[in-house]
């Protein structure tokens, strides 16, 4: 079974520009998390859809946002980028059963440089 | 508000040695738990997790242990090999979020020959 797959991983921007991740989760996973990493911050959880609904949201400004597709994949979004975005996003997915947690596997990440 | 916590930065453990990984935790509905290794400019690799209705699971090398009237669980790798050294995190899922991983602040991990 193929992994899950970001792209592309590694972009580099501008400040004021915005930018577009995408993610692929394992085949048949429904529920796909977005991940910011930084050395200061550690990872920060960003949001999470299933089934092509928001279902969670970390505490992050509207500049961020996420949708999913039919089939599953997901796309992020940055607009207005500052020299903070700067960070490795990491997009994970699962297969959460009913009334439990699962195993979250991680893409490779993106690794955006804002300059 | 950090609710998962890694306290210690940084272990260097001989080869063939035990390392032992420490995390606590503040939310009382955190019910599922699980540890990840991280290499450089790599996704997390999921190692081991445990429900909260456990209080051991084990994976070859790979035992976690979970104390909820603590609220600490932890990590023990026996023997430790060179490719353990890596970054480890505890995350931790509340029941009204499944989806939303907490995650503690890591443990760099270094196995010595």
């Amino acid at each position: 079974k193929a992994g899950v797959t970001q792209t592309p991983r590694y972009l580099i921007k501008t400040r004021g520009q915005q930018v577009t991740l995408s993610c692929s989760p394992i085949s048949g996973h429904r529920s796909v998390s977005w991940y910011q990493q930084t050395p200061g911050q550690g990872l920060q959880f960003l949001f999470e859809y299933f089934s092509e609904t928001q279902r969670n949201k970390g505490n992050f400004p509207g500049r961020f946002s996420g949708r999913q597709f039919s089939n599953s994949r997901s796309e992020m979004n940055v607009s207005t980028l500052e020299l903070g975005d700067s960070a490795l996003y990491l997009c994970a997915s699962s297969s959460p059963g009913q009334g439990a947690g699962s195993e979250q596997f991680f893409g490779p990440g993106t690794r955006l440089t804002v300059l | 508000d950090q609710q998962v916590k890694q306290n210690s930065p940084s272990l260097s453990v001989q080869e063939g040695r035990i390392s032992i990984l420490n995390c606590d935790y503040t939310n009382s509905m955190f019910d599922y738990f699980l540890w990840y290794k991280k290499y450089p400019a790599e996704g997390p690799t999921f190692l081991i997790s445990i429900s909260s209705i456990k209080d051991k699971n084990e994976d070859g090398r790979f035992t976690v242990f979970l104390n909820k009237s603590a609220k600490h669980l932890s990590l023990h790798i026996v023997p430790s090999q060179p490719g353990d050294s890596a970054v480890y995190f505890c995350a931790a899922y509340p029941t009204d979020s499944w989806g939303k991983l907490q995650f503690g602040a890591g443990t760099q991990v270094v196995v010595t020959p």
